[in-house]
């Protein structure tokens, strides 16, 4: 079974500067997707960022880009130019692309604060 | 607005109850996943339902049960409610294909007293 591991449980960063949230993942697989989702105060879950393992090229959306390591099983999440609003739980997820099911599989999280 | 709702968002009840949850996933959305977020155990796959048949279960207790009805709405029941079943549960819906992007309900708080 695959697992997701985020090995830091609360970030911080100061506003306007980068951050970078670490997430490495187990697979015996070749193709599969990878997220990171963003759980604010509000507890909705939000998509940021999704990479295709089979694309070599790093995903970017505005202010988030991943470093995808696929050798390394590993998947950052790089926030630039934070913002008080990106204060959040942060989720890396798996999502096989066998067995006829599109689950995500979950780390623990990371819980990011912005300080202004 | 991700398109998916849930009712309730709030329920509590006591030990030994049984809870409903409902879910109308996005329009056109066949697939539905329920997940379980907790403070020990995180977010937990428990069940997925595609155009009303089971395709894959996970984490889930054989006190809880879910379906997915012809109007592709689902529901969540949990039974004999222990202290332990807290948590916050989400509903999630996609299209077909594992290329299709997973979008959450805002969930249902359950507090057991």
């Amino acid at each position: 079974a695959q697992t997701v591991t985020q090995s830091q449980p609360e970030m911080s960063v100061q506003e306007a500067e980068t951050v970078t949230l670490s997430c490495t993942y187990d697979t015996s697989e070749s193709d599969y997707y990878l997220f990171w989702y963003k759980q604010p105060p509000s507890r909705q879950m939000i998509l940021v960022i999704r990479q295709e393992a089979y694309k070599q090229q790093n995903a970017t959306e505005n202010r988030f880009s991943v470093n995808f390591q696929k050798a390394a099983k590993s998947f950052s999440l790089k926030i630039s130019d934070s913002q008080l609003g990106d204060a959040a739980m942060y989720f890396c997820a798996y999502r096989s692309l066998q067995g006829g099911s599109e689950k995500l599989v979950f780390g623990k999280g990371t819980k990011l604060t912005v300080n202004p | 607005d991700s398109g998916v709702t849930q009712t309730p968002k709030h329920l509590i009840t006591a030990t030994g109850q049984r809870v409903t949850l409902r879910c109308s996933p996005r329009s056109g959305d066949l697939s539905v996943y329920w997940y379980q977020q907790s403070l020990d155990q995180g977010l937990q796959f428990l069940i997925q339902y595609y155009n009303g048949e089971e395709r894959a279960k996970g984490n889930i207790l054989e006190r809880f049960s879910a379906q997915q009805f012809p109007d592709l709405h689902s529901e969540l029941n949990l039974s004999s409610l222990e202290l332990g079943d807290s948590a916050l549960y989400f509903c999630a819906s996609s299209g077909t294909g594992a290329n299709e992007k997973l979008f959450f309900g805002s969930g249902t708080q359950l507090s057991v007293l």
